[in-house]
């Protein structure tokens, strides 16, 4: 079935790098995408969102890469601080519809 | 602003019985929430889609008649297991979109880690 995927499920960085997590998706009917941050015990907070009609968009430190014809996503963080530690899932919707589906995630560590 | 909270935050209940969750919208109007559950180190899987006055769309593999949502008002939507088991222990997640503005986006709850004994 579709399915939304991570290329890597660990990465650990210097406090002050720059972080890319990187999300693999396989539904080309997906118009919407999220990035969500979990942390330990807590529920996803969202993050940054972006559509299929924009290829980039940024916010505060972090900056969203939609790359369509290879249907691959980013989450591109800077400056990352030791609050920046969790575990970072990419979500995907579906033209029309309301359910999202979820990544693997990406356990992000910030090492001081 | 769009803050969803979940009560109770952690529940331990003994086999047999049920356990009653909610999942309120505190600052938005929510058409549509949803229930997640979500394993150690895995991540969220749906669980159902429940919109305000109708009946809740639950997915693939879930047992209506075991996991229980009711969506009374624009705030407030419940999940309630019944007759709970130990493999029914997991993290327990809602989310809800907004009835206005970006209605795409779901913002979540804090979670309800619930421990069958």
């Amino acid at each position: 079935g579709e399915s939304v995927g991570l290329h890597l499920p660990t990465l650990s960085v210097q406090e002050g790098d720059n972080s890319i997590i990187n999300c693999a998706y396989s539904n080309s009917a997906s118009d919407y995408f999220i990035w969500y941050k979990q942390e330990s015990g807590k529920g996803p907070q969202f993050i940054i969102d972006i559509r299929s009609n924009m290829d980039k968009r940024q916010g505060q430190r972090v900056t969203v890469l939609l790359n369509k014809t290879v249907k691959h996503l980013s989450l591109q963080i800077a400056a990352t601080q030791p609050g920046d530690s969790a575990v970072y899932f990419c979500a995907e919707r579906e033209t029309s519809g309301s359910r999202l589906t979820f990544g693997e995630g990406t356990q992000l560590t910030v090492n001081p | 602003g769009a803050v969803v909270s979940q009560h109770p935050s952690w529940v331990i209940c003994k086999s047999g019985t049920s356990v009653k969750i909610e999942c309120r919208s505190l600052d938005f109007q929510a058409t549509t929430m949803f229930w997640y559950r979500q394993f150690p180190k895995q991540s969220l899987m749906l669980m159902a889609t429940s919109n305000e006055g109708s009946k809740a769309t639950y997915e693939q593999g879930v047992e209506k008649d075991k996991f229980l949502i009711n969506h009374a008002s624009l705030t407030l939507s419940t999940l309630t297991v019944t007759s709970a088991h130990p493999e029914d222990s997991s993290f327990y997640i809602c989310s809800a979109s907004p009835a206005s503005g970006n209605q795409e986006t779901q913002y979540f709850g804090p979670g309800t880690r619930l421990l069958v004994l």
